[in-house]
């Protein structure tokens, strides 16, 4: 098992540019999320989902945009990328009330 | 006020000593806990689930106060692979997982 990917591992975009972050699990866990973790603040949740067709938002999920057509992809769409947007976001899964397992995050910088 | 909140660090300890961690949450609905490690740059893993009656990981021991809504760490023998950051983790209502902080630690030679 692959667990979960997230792509890409870098990406810089300009102020305006949109672009979506991949996340994919092959776990068949139902409740997938988005995190994003700046210096000092923690992991703070952008939107999460319990299921396909089912999402909803977190504590930060201004600028974002997610979908869950399929129980294994819960991709992450910016909008209008913004330098409050720089950031490492990481993805995860997990099958409640169990552990969460992260992927390896995806490092965006907006200039 | 937060509703998980450690204290930053950074702890620096030597090689062998033991040092713990506390972490409080303000939901008193809060369900389940945890304990994860972070190392640098990269994905949080689980370090350990928490459990009511406390439980024990061979070095590491974590204990639940539901009254006082805190939850701790400790680590005994500590070794230099111990270096990580150390995120408290609370469920609410059984889904969304709220993370403190985190508290560094480095463990010196």
């Amino acid at each position: 098992n692959a667990g979960v990917t997230q792509t890409p591992k870098f990406q810089v975009l300009k102020t305006g540019q949109s672009m979506t972050l991949q996340c994919a699990q092959d776990m068949n866990h139902e409740y997938m999320s988005w995190y994003r973790q700046d210096p000092g603040m923690g992991l703070r949740l952008i939107h999460y989902s319990v299921g396909a067709g089912i999402t909803d938002q977190g504590e930060v999920p201004n600028g974002y945009n997610v979908s869950r057509s399929t129980t294994e992809d819960f991709p992450l769409r910016l909008l209008s990328a913004a330098p409050s947007q720089t950031s490492v976001y990481f993805c995860a899964s997990s099958s409640p009330p169990g552990e969460q397992y992260f992927g390896p995050g995806t490092r965006l910088t907006v200039t | 006020r937060k509703e998980v909140e450690q204290d930053p660090g950074p702890f620096n300890v030597p090689e062998g000593a033991t040092v713990a961690f506390n972490c409080t949450y303000s939901n008193s609905a809060s369900q389940s806990f945890f304990w994860y490690r972070q190392d640098c740059r990269k994905e949080p893993k689980l370090l350990m689930s928490v459990y009511s009656s406390g439980n024990e990981d061979g070095r590491f021991t974590a204990q639940l106060n539901r009254a006082s809504q805190y939850i701790s760490l400790l680590i005994r023998d500590s070794k230099l692979s111990d270096s990580a950051t150390y995120l408290c983790v609370v469920t609410v209502y059984g889904q969304n997982f709220v993370f403190g902080p985190g508290t560094r630690l480095s463990v010196l030679p």
